[in-house]
């Protein structure tokens, strides 16, 4: 079945440092990719997605593209703010059999210290 | 844009106790929403598909008993813990997305604490 492989946290760095979280993903036909960001005590909310290989996402300065050659979807962003601390969560979802449900990694907590 | 509501934000409640959760889409219309568990610092895991007008799709391993859906009408699902326990205690998140092909929009959870 699919799959989502994340980054394990928890990932501290100081403000402005650059930022990568690794994704990879296990799928059959073409998936879709989403960031999402859970901030403390909160539901999540969509950061960014890309629909198809090569697509890029991207949203406040983060972004991530759609390799499907490395089955891959790294979150980046250059210049990361104290206010970026929180959860972080890659997901797909399946271009087959349930066509809505998502696929979660893990999660990666962020901490950004000022 | 899509807007998913989901009530009660946080309740405690005594051992034996059924609870019920709301989700709620508040601009749009859902056939299908999802109802997730999620334990501390751990990911989401999909309980079960809510589907308006029939019965709901559990995942394996996942009480269809104890954890009642009921998804009457296109902008509301419940999800009821029934007789709850302490192991019961989680962070439960419902989503939605008004078109098969768009992004699910996630409610802000419902932190149950079971004494």
């Amino acid at each position: 079945g699919d799959s989502v492989t994340q980054m394990e946290g928890p990932v501290t760095l100081s403000e402005e440092a650059f930022l990568t979280i690794n994704c990879t993903y296990t799928a059959t036909g073409y998936p879709s990719l989403f960031w999402y960001v859970q901030y403390p005590g909160e539901g999540l909310q969509l950061l960014l997605k890309a629909t198809k290989a090569d697509d890029k996402g991207s949203n406040k300065g983060f972004e991530a593209t759609y390799r499907k050659e490395t089955t891959s979807f790294h979150l980046e962003k250059g210049s990361v703010q104290v206010s970026d601390s929180a959860v972080y969560f890659c997901a797909l979802r399946g271009s087959s059999g349930s066509a809505r449900q998502l696929t979660f990694g893990s999660g990666t907590q962020l901490t950004v210290l000022p | 844009g899509a807007v998913v509501s989901q009530h009660p934000s946080w309740v405690i409640c005594k051992s034996g106790t059924s609870v019920k959760i709301e989700c709620r889409s508040l601009d749009f219309q859902a056939t299908t929403m999802f109802w997730y568990r999620q334990f501390p610092k751990q990911s989401l895991m999909l309980m079960a598909t809510s589907n308006e007008g029939s019965k709901a799709t559990y995942e394996q391993g996942v009480e269809k008993d104890k954890f009642l859906i009921n998804h009457a009408s296109l902008t509301l699902s419940t999800l009821t813990v029934t007789s709850a326990h302490p192991e019961d205690s989680s962070f439960y998140i419902c989503s939605a997305s008004p078109y098969s092909n768009q992004p699910q929009h996630f409610g802000d959870g419902t932190r149950l604490s079971i004494l």
